[in-house]
């Protein structure tokens, strides 16, 4: 089965800055990656798919890049709301979808 | 307005059973694949199973194959997970979530709804 391996587990940074946090797949998955923000106490909401595809209504300030194995998701001038985790998972093809362990994102 | 509402949660002990339900609205429930998605306590996502749009396909991870049965009633626009022979590391709030079928991406989440398999 794929590895989804996430980077850093945890980061503190203050509202305005650029964040960019790291997915690493044990294998070639190609752009079969989707990305989802989970806040304290809700459930997880899809923010990219295939990669680099924001999802209907997500702000243009979360960017989604990579290929094959190393993906990155980046947030432009971070906001207060985005304090939360973030999950990348292997889309497409068939099972396991496996999720990566999360990154933290926390404002200072 | 796309909702999934999880039910039939609680605390059960090791060996037992329990059913989840999760009621679908606002689309068309027998367009889509859905899945369980389940999360333990202080930890990350972890996907459970996935049944086809028909009933016809179902796909589970391993630790719980054999175990755990998916299934839904498209009539009612209901989903299932029939979880027999639990045990502690079971112990997670189960999310509902709508599956785009090509994608396989997770577009739609229930608000979840806790197990805790505890004697």
């Amino acid at each position: 089965n794929i590895v989804m391996t996430q980077s850093p587990k945890s980061m503190s940074i203050s509202v305005g800055d650029r964040v960019t946090m790291n997915c690493k797949a044990s294998q070639n998955v190609g752009n079969n990656i989707a990305w989802y923000q989970q806040k304290p106490g809700q459930s997880p909401k899809l923010l990219i798919y295939y990669a680099s595809n924001r999802y209907t209504g997500v702000p243009d300030r979360f960017t989604g890049g990579g290929y094959g194995t190393d993906f990155t998701l980046t947030i432009n001038s971070v906001q207060a709301e985005d304090a939360a985790f973030y999950y990348c998972q292997r889309i497409y093809n068939s099972p396991p979808w496996t999720f990566g362990g999360g990154t933290k994102l926390e404002l200072k | 307005e796309v909702q999934l509402v999880e039910s039939g949660g609680g605390l059960v002990q090791p060996g037992r059973s329990m059913k989840l339900s999760c009621a679908a609205s606002g689309f068309t429930f027998n367009n889509y694949d859905m899945a369980w998605v389940c999360q333990a306590p202080k930890k990350g996502l972890e996907w459970v199973a996935t049944i086809s749009y028909d009933g016809s396909s179902t796909y589970y991870r391993d630790s719980v194959k054999g175990r755990f049965t998916i299934s839904r009633d498209n009539a009612k626009s209901t989903l299932y997970l029939q979880m027999d022979s639990l045990r502690s590391e079971d112990t997670a709030t189960y999310y509902c979530a709508r599956q785009i079928t090509i994608a396989a991406v997770f577009d739609y989440w229930g608000q979840g709804v806790m197990v805790t398999v505890s004697s």
